[in-house]
């Protein structure tokens, strides 16, 4: 069992509509939570990140942590034709979110026009 | 701010060959950078851990001797991938943690390996 699991879609939308992603994991000892974007062949761009269990909102994004199921959300409002990319979950354990990663497989985002 | 790039950003080579790929922090030092490894449709993988003027921490699995680190100044981060095979093909990605903060990871663009 992979300790973040994500379901690599591709999910299709369309323009405007609300995008959830998701990620489970099995480690109970992650404690930050982190969400990059990444478009084709390029590095991961944070867009997210959270400590411990709850919510957090920037402008259309929202991340959501549930600790007590291991599930954690990102969710896209007004989604655009630019969020279009893969959207890879991360999670880190220890005392700072700058120690080692654990990314899920990704999941793969379109939103047509 | 919190720039990271890399060099080049894809190479062709043959098999057997070395390749050698740059990890630069632009505008910030950094004193601990990241090596991952992604294969198409898969997510990243940590390959080291590269801190400045040390030796690099390797994840389990991944050979030392195969892929020489080295984190000479606060800046960069080189990657050598010695006599390389079409299995080593992938896209290598690095990552910087600014030196004094404590923020995040700051992804550099990749580099697309080709092995022939």
């Amino acid at each position: 069992q992979k300790e973040v699991e994500q379901d690599p879609g591709p999910l299709s939308v369309p323009e405007g509509a609300i995008v959830s992603l998701n990620c489970t994991y099995s480690n109970s000892a992650f404690q930050y939570f982190m969400w990059y974007r990444q478009y084709s062949r390029k590095g991961p761009e944070l867009l997210m990140y959270t400590y411990s269990s709850g919510n957090k909102e920037d402008g259309r994004f929202t991340a959501q942590v549930d600790k007590s199921s291991k599930y954690i959300s990102l969710f896209i409002r007004d989604s655009q034709p630019s969020d279009s990319a893969t959207y890879l979950c991360a999670m880190s354990s220890g005392s700072s979110n700058t120690g080692k990663l654990i990314f899920g497989q990704g999941t793969t985002l379109q939103v047509k026009p | 701010g919190a720039v990271v790039s890399q060099h080049p950003s894809r190479v062709i080579c043959k098999s057997g060959t070395s390749v050698k790929i740059e990890c630069r922090s632009l505008d910030f030092q950094a004193t601990t950078m990241f090596w991952y490894r992604q294969f198409p449709k898969q997510s990243l993988m940590l390959m080291a851990t590269s801190n400045e003027g040390s030796k690099a921490t390797y994840e389990q699995g991944v050979e030392k001797d195969k892929f020489l680190i080295n984190h000479a100044s606060l800046t960069l981060s080189t990657l050598t991938v010695t006599s390389a095979h079409p299995e080593d093909s992938s896209f290598y990605i690095c990552s910087a943690i600014r030196a004094s903060v404590t923020d995040t990871q700051y992804f550099g663009p990749g580099t697309r390996l080709t092995v022939l």
